[in-house]
């Protein structure tokens, strides 16, 4: 079973929809959460944090559920520019901050 | 802004040359890290290091070696490299959450 599963997609939306993607983890020690957005051909660029109360910034919220062992993204009113693979990233506890990363999910706004 | 800087974007080396990737943070991090991506694959971890002089294997190591002799630089190095090493190669460095330079995008013929 892989640590960190996404589901691939495409995610095929109009502009000005409402988006969500998931993100499952195997180890329960996970204790970092983050969400990254990578253009075509360019690097990936933090786009938020996860925190257990759940955090919003604009169009974007983010969420954890550790019970379930899930952390998801929404996107609200989506924009063209949204276009991108979304990874997500979590972190286990213990001091070594090395990250496992999803394969990322792609999503697609068109006009 | 925390800037993480690689010596090529492009780079084009023949089968059994060896190759240097160099990655340069100026955020003063401790951790270092090397990945490679390639479609379908994800990224996958190639090497880290959390201090100068210390270095660890990531998932993938072989066909790679990596040195870190000053905080701030974090080198990728391709003793022999192989058609199969042609790939996208990203450095990142981080306290907690990553910062990725541009990527280096290696052919090897």
């Amino acid at each position: 079973r892989k640590e960190v599963e996404q589901d691939p997609g495409p995610f095929n939306v109009p502009e000005g929809a409402t988006v969500a993607f998931n993100c499952t983890y195997s180890n329960s020690a996970s204790q970092s959460f983050f969400w990254y957005r990578q253009d075509c051909r360019k690097e990936p660029k933090l786009l938020m944090s996860v925190y257990s109360s759940g955090n919003e910034d604009g169009r974007f919220t983010a969420q954890l559920n550790r019970a379930s062992q899930y952390i998801s993204l929404l996107i609200r009113d989506s924009k063209l520019s949204d276009s991108a693979t979304y990874l997500c990233v979590v972190i286990l506890s213990g001091g070594s901050y090395i990250p496992t990363f999803g394969r990322g999910t792609s999503l697609i706004v068109h006009p | 802004d925390v800037k993480v800087t690689q010596s090529s974007r492009y780079l084009v080396k023949r089968t059994g040359e060896k190759v240097f990737l160099e990655c340069v943070q100026d955020m003063d991090h401790e951790n270092m890290f090397w990945y490679r991506q390639d479609p379908g694959l994800g990224l996958r971890l190639i090497y880290f290091s959390y201090d100068v002089k210390m270095k660890e294997k990531g998932d993938i190591p072989e066909g790679y070696s990596v040195s870190r002799e000053k905080k701030e630089r974090f080198s990728l190095i391709l003793e022999s490299a192989s058609t199969n090493q042609t790939s996208m190669y990203l450095c990142a460095s981080s306290e907690r959450e990553q910062f990725f330079g541009p990527g280096t995008r290696l052919t090897v013929l």
